[in-house]
């Protein structure tokens, strides 16, 4: 098993760009979620799913998108990146017991 | 809504000595209560949870930590700590019944550093 997997590693973008953070997992989880990690604040939850077609926001979901139309696969789509959205961005999925944490994309916007 | 305070932001310790970094939680209805560890540049880790039952929960690498209900507190504690124990450590908590108890909610991180 791969667990969970996140692509790309790191990214920079410009300030108005889109892009779409890929996140998947092997483990038949119903629930997927993304947050954010910036120093000093913890993760924060950006968007969450509990299956295939069903997503709900969470902590700090303005300036993003997701969709699940598959269990594997969960993608976050900046639509228009903005200098506040450079964070590290983690993908997790699981369940009520236990989350597992994928390695994270690292993003610069300029 | 739950709230997760981690009261020291970093915490120096020389190897070998003991170690508890301290979480308190806020929640009006019962919990389930995590601890996550992230060495550099990577993802999380679960170290330890507690769902129910006994308070005093054991975890990998050598930690366990307490559930007190009472004082509304998960510290985490190891008894003797080795440099690869260096990393930051987070509490979480979720909701422990009902339909939010996958979402969690992270304090700011402790940031252990372990000197030789």
């Amino acid at each position: 098993n791969a667990g969970v997997t996140q692509t790309p590693k790191f990214q920079v973008l410009k300030t108005g760009q889109s892009m779409t953070l890929q996140c998947a997992q092997d483990m038949n989880h119903e629930y997927m979620s993304w947050y954010r990690q910036d120093p000093g604040m913890g993760l924060r939850l950006i968007h969450y799913s509990v299956g295939a077609g069903i997503t709900d926001q969470g902590e700090v979901p303005n300036g993003y998108n997701v969709s699940r139309s598959t269990t594997e696969d969960f993608p976050l789509r900046l639509l228009s990146a903005a200098p506040s959205q450079t964070s590290v961005y983690f993908c997790a999925s699981g369940t009520t017991y236990e989350q597992y944490f994928g390695p994270g994309t690292r993003l610069t916007v300029t | 809504a739950q709230s997760v305070t981690q009261l020291d932001s970093q915490v120096p310790v020389f190897e070998e000595a003991p170690v508890e970094l301290r979480c308190n939680y806020s929640s009006s209805v019962s919990v389930y209560l995590f601890w996550y560890v992230q060495y550099p540049n990577q993802g999380l880790q679960l170290l330890l949870k507690y769902l129910s039952g006994s308070t005093l929960v054991k975890g990998i690498n050598g930690f366990e930590a307490e559930f007190n209900k009472s004082q509304t507190s998960f510290h985490l504690r190891k008894p003797s700590v080795h440099i690869s124990d260096t990393a930051e450590y987070f509490c979480a908590v979720s909701e422990g019944s009902g339909g939010s108890n996958y979402k969690l909610t992270f304090g700011k991180g402790t940031l252990l550093t372990v000197n030789p």
